[in-house]
C-alpha cells in the first residue's frame, strides 16, 4: 500500500497563476485533511472532508478551494497565487473524523514568486 | 499565547542520552498526538493518548490531563531519532487538531 500520495513534490508559481495540488490515499479512509506547514508555525489546517461529498473550511481556507473527488482523491485549488502562499502543504487522511490518528503524505513544497 | 506551547524548542543530545520533549496547552482536550517529522519532511504518528502513558520500544508518552501537560521521552537516544517532535491537541468541541511549533532534536554519535 503507498498509503498517501501527494503530486507535485515541488511547484513553482509566478503571483496570479493557479494550480491543483493532488493528493490520493489507498487506506479506505473517510476523512482526509490539507495542511500548510510555515516556518515557526506548526502544521495549520486549510480545509478538510470528514466524508465522501462534505467539505469544510479549516483555520486559513483563504485563497483556496478543495474537492472531494471520491473517497480516495482530494485535491487543493490554488485559484491565484499569492507570495502568502508560499508554503510546505500536506494531505492526511484518518479512518474517521474524531480524534482517530492522521496518516500524511510526504507534502508538497510550493513557492509563488 | 499558543493553544499548545512545546518546550524545549531545540535540543541537542549525545547518544545515548535520556530525551524529554514538553507539551503544554490551554484549552480542554478529547486527545494529545505525538508526531515526528524526519528531515526529509514526511510527518509520521507516534502516539495518541487521552489519560495515562503509552509506550512504544524507546518512545514513552505521559499526559497529566489536571495539569494539561504532556512529556515525550527517548530513553537510549541514537543519532536516528533527530527529527522535529510535533505535539497536536484535539479540543473537546471540535474535530480538527492544533499543533504546537515543534521541538527540533539533535543526537550526536
Amino acid at each position: 500500500n503507498a498509503g498517501v500520495t501527494q503530486t507535485p513534490k515541488f511547484q513553482v508559481l509566478k503571483t496570479g497563476q493557479s494550480m491543483t495540488l493532488q493528493c490520493a490515499q489507498d487506506m479506505n479512509h473517510n476523512s482526509m485533511y490539507w495542511y500548510r506547514q510555515d516556518p515557526g508555525m506548526g502544521l495549520r489546517l486549510i480545509y478538510y472532508s470528514a466524508s465522501e461529498g462534505t467539505t469544510d473550511k479549516g483555520e486559513v481556507p483563504n485563497g483556496y478551494n478543495v474537492s472531494r473527488l471520491n473517497k480516495r482523491e482530494f485535491s487543493l485549488r490554488l485559484e491565484s497565487a499569492a507570495p502568502s502562499q508560499t508554503s510546505v502543504y500536506f494531505c492526511a487522511s484518518s479512518e474517521g473524523w474524531r480524534g482517530e490518528t492522521q496518516y500524511f503524505g510526504p507534502g508538497t513544497r510550493l513557492l509563488v514568486l | 499565547k499558543n493553544e499548545v506551547e512545546q518546550s524545549p524548542q531545540n535540543l541537542t543530545a549525545q547518544e545515548g542520552e535520556f530525551i524529554t520533549i514538553n507539551c503544554s496547552y490551554s484549552v480542554g482536550i478529547s486527545a494529545l498526538h505525538w508526531l515526528q517529522q524526519h528531515p526529509g519532511g514526511g510527518i509520521v504518528s507516534l502516539f495518541m493518548l487521552s489519560s495515562g502513558k503509552k509506550k512504544h520500544g524507546r518512545l514513552i508518552a505521559t499526559i497529566n490531563i489536571q495539569e494539561k501537560h504532556s512529556s515525550l521521552h527517548i530513553t537510549a537516544s541514537h543519532p536516528r531519532d533527530s527529527a522535529v517532535y510535533i505535539c497536536a491537541v484535539r479540543g473537546t468541541s471540535g474535530s480538527r487538531l492544533t499543533f504546537g511549533e515543534g521541538t527540533q532534536l539533535t543526537v550526536n554519535p
